[in-house]
């Protein structure tokens, strides 16, 4: 199984709601990621988890908070975003020196 | 910083070549390389670590010069399916992750 699976797929939300995206591998990579996507830019890097700790936190404001409950599992909660915020959230997973497999992603619409 | 593409943009007929450059202005660890078609997710291609060497596997090959900070991927004979946007992504130094900063990108589009 090659496959990291993000869910929901689409999401839309008010700036004072709350909401998780989920991202969910099984090949056993000890790396996963939370990358942001903009229409026609490349993925910018938000977080890293090495080991299930927070390794890298690129300046990401508050109101993102990662989590990562266990090896396979990665989250991403959500609260009082902009509509700026507005974006393809990709994650993806990793073993050291190796390539990343991203998951197919949550298009967020903040309204 | 962000790594710089070009070119930005190419259009090509089937079975041409193209020649996509990667240039950073950080030293380098590594290089990967990633397409990405409209909607999808970026898909790895390749990975080049320190030592100046070149990969390849079918008719998509890259070399990374570590002393110029640069990379190129290589598509000869393309195909149809080549189409899409091209990413590199690279590390600045190894670790139990990679913190990858992806390039400016490149729009490829292959045409009949």
């Amino acid at each position: 199984d090659t496959e990291v699976t993000q869910t929901p797929k689409h999401l839309v939300m008010g700036m004072t709601n709350k909401k998780s995206l989920k991202c969910e591998q099984h090949m056993g990579h000890r790396a996963m990621y939370w990358y942001k996507q903009k229409a026609k830019k490349p993925p910018e890097l938000m977080f890293v988890y090495s080991y299930e700790k927070l390794s890298i936190n690129e300046s990401v404001p508050s109101r993102f908070s990662p989590e990562c409950p266990n090896s396979s599992l990665l989250n991403l909660h959500l609260h009082a975003l902009q509509p700026e915020d507005s974006a393809l959230y990709l994650c993806a997973s990793s073993q050291a020196f190796t390539e990343a497999f991203f998951g197919q992603g949550t298009r967020l619409t903040v309204v | 910083q962000q790594p710089v593409q070009s070119p930005q943009a190419v259009i090509l007929r089937e079975g041409e070549d193209a020649v996509i450059n990667c240039s950073s202005s950080k030293a380098l660890y590594s290089v990967h390389w990633y397409r990405q078609k409209h909607g999808e997710a970026p898909v790895f291609l390749m990975i080049l670590l320190k030592g100046g060497e070149q990969k390849g596997h079918e008719k998509i090959s890259a070399s990374f010069n570590e002393k110029k900070q640069q990379s190129s991927l290589y598509l000869t004979a393309s195909q149809l399916s080549y189409s899409g946007t091209y990413f590199c992504g690279t590390e600045a130094r190894p670790g139990t992750a990679s913190k990858l900063t992806f390039g400016t990108g490149t729009r490829l589009q292959v045409t009949l």
